[in-house]
């Protein structure tokens, strides 16, 4: 079946560091790819996105790359606000008889400290 | 646009008792699906509704059903809850079409079973 693996938290990092947060996934066929992130007490919201290989998702300057040879799609942020502190999730989309299902990793806690 | 909204946000139940959870998804969206987030088992499926029809469901007990009416708002029923039902339910909407797969998600209704 389809499963995403992403890199056990918590993260903590100072603000403006470099981050990535790792994500491989295992899936039949062509998934798309997601990052969401949730806030505290809130839903999850879209950062990003790619349907397919090679394709680089990018959001409020946040990046991913789908790569299929390595069946990854890594996170990452030049420079982290402490706003950027929050769960992130990596997902890939799989489809069945038109219908699509999300399949998540178990998240990744940011710290962000000034 | 406005977004996915979800009603009740917070609802407190005994074991044995039944609830429904209400879900509107974005203007013009025609696919609902709903997750089950716990911090045992994560981000987990539960079904997809589209045009009324249920078109793909989770690996979750007959007591978990859902439907959705005319106007593409669902709704999701839990009967005969137990403690471990518990967890923070999100619905999410699919504007179908070539983003099919991509799915925003409303702010969840926290479920506390006593």
């Amino acid at each position: 079946g389809n499963s995403v693996t992403q890199m056990e938290g918590p993260v903590t990092l100072s603000e403006e560091a470099f981050l990535t947060i790792n994500c491989t996934y295992t899936a039949t066929g062509y998934p798309s790819l997601f990052w969401y992130v949730q806030y505290p007490g809130e839903g999850l919201q879209l950062l990003l996105k790619a349907t397919k290989a090679d394709d680089k998702g990018s959001n409020k300057g946040f990046e991913a790359t789908y790569r299929k040879e390595t069946t990854s799609f890594h996170l990452e942020k030049g420079s982290v606000q402490v706003s950027d502190s929050a769960v992130y999730f990596c997902a890939l989309s799989a489809s069945g008889a038109g219908s699509y299902q999300l399949t998540f990793g178990k998240g990744t806690k940011l710290s962000v400290i000034p | 646009k406005a977004g996915v909204t979800q009603t009740p946000r917070y609802l407190i139940k005994t074991r044995g008792q039944q609830v429904t959870l209400s879900c509107s998804p974005i203007s013009g969206h025609r696919s609902v699906s709903w997750y089950q987030q716990t911090p045992g088992q994560g981000l987990q499926f539960l079904f997809e509704y589209f045009s009324e029809t249920q078109r793909n469901k989770g690996n979750f007990p007959g007591r978990f059903s859902g439907r959705q009416f005319s106007n593409s708002r669902s709704e999701m029923n839990v009967s005969t809850l137990e403690l471990g039902d518990s967890a923070l339910y999100l619905c999410a909407s699919s504007p179908g079409g070539p983003a099919a797969d991509t799915q925003y998600f409303g702010p969840g209704t926290r479920l506390t079973v006593l």
